[in-house]
C-alpha cells in the first residue's frame, strides 16, 4: 500500500537518552516533513526536506536533528530527550494540494 | 498574529445534520492553499479537501465542501448528512505560496455526533 511509514509506534525515553524515529514513504515524492503535535494543538512543522540531499529548519527545530538518507527515508533524531519533547511526532510526504501523514509515534519522556 | 483559527473548540451535531466548521485565515500572499483534515482518535490524519486560491468555485468531496470566501479569508467546512465515524478532531490548515515551510495548522474542532 502505498504511503507512508513511521517506526516506532510508541516510545518511552528517559531525560537525557536519544533515539531516531524513522519515517520511509513510496509515494516517489521529494519533499519530506517532520511534525509535533501537542494537546489541544494542531501541527508545527520541526524540520522539513524539500529535495534528497537537502534539510531546513521549520517553527520548533531546537532539540532535534534531521538526516535525508535517500528520496525514501528521512529520520528525525532526539539527541538528549526534554520532558518538552513529549508530543505525538508525524511525519509526511506530499505535493502542493496535499499531504500524506504516516501514522505518528507517541513519544512520552519521564 | 494567528495564520489559522478554528474558534469551536468542540461541536455536537445530530446524525444525518449537516454541520459548519469554521476557519479563517491571515495571509497576504494571492496564492495560497487551503486543506482541512480529519483526525479520528486512532491519531491518523486524514486528507479531506482542498482549496486554491485562485479556484472560483468552492472544493467538494462527496459529502465534504469548502465554503471559500476569500474576501472573509474563510475556509469553512461543511460536512452534509453527517455519520457517526464523522466524530473525530478536524483541522483547517494553509500553505502560504508554494513555500515548503509554510503549512500551517488551525487548534482544530472535536466533533461530536449523535446518534
Amino acid at each position: 500500500n502505498a504511503g507512508v511509514t513511521q517506526t516506532p509506534k510508541f516510545q518511552v525515553l528517559k531525560t537525557g537518552q536519544s533515539m531516531t524515529l524513522q519515517c520511509a514513504q513510496d509515494m516517489n515524492h521529494n519533499s519530506m516533513y517532520w511534525y509535533r503535535q501537542d494537546p489541544g494543538m494542531g501541527l508545527r512543522l520541526i524540520y522539513y526536506s524539500a529535495s534528497e540531499g537537502t534539510t531546513d529548519k521549520g517553527e520548533v527545530p531546537n532539540g532535534y536533528n534531521v538526516s535525508r538518507l535517500n528520496k525514501r527515508e528521512f529520520s528525525l533524531r532526539l539527541e538528549s530527550a526534554a520532558p518538552s519533547q513529549t508530543s505525538v511526532y508525524f511525519c509526511a510526504t506530499g505535493v502542493g494540494y496535499g499531504y500524506t501523514f504516516g501514522s505518528g509515534t507517541r513519544l512520552t519522556v519521564v | 498574529a494567528q495564520k489559522i483559527t478554528q474558534t469551536q473548540p468542540g461541536m455536537f451535531v445530530q446524525e444525518k445534520e449537516a454541520v459548519t466548521l469554521d476557519c479563517t485565515y491571515d495571509t497576504s500572499d494571492q496564492s495560497y492553499g487551503l486543506f482541512w483534515y480529519k483526525q479520528p482518535s486512532s491519531g491518523e490524519m486524514i486528507f479531506l479537501i482542498y482549496q486554491g486560491s485562485y479556484d472560483e468555485q468552492n472544493a467538494t468531496e462527496g459529502r465534504y465542501s469548502l465554503n471559500f470566501q476569500k474576501a472573509r479569508k474563510s475556509a469553512n467546512l461543511v460536512i452534509s448528512a453527517s455519520q457517526l465515524g464523522d466524530s473525530a478532531m478536524y483541522f483547517c490548515a494553509m500553505r502560504e505560496g508554494h513555500n515548503f515551510n509554510k503549512f500551517y495548522f488551525g487548534s482544530g474542532t472535536k466533533l461530536n455526533v449523535k446518534p
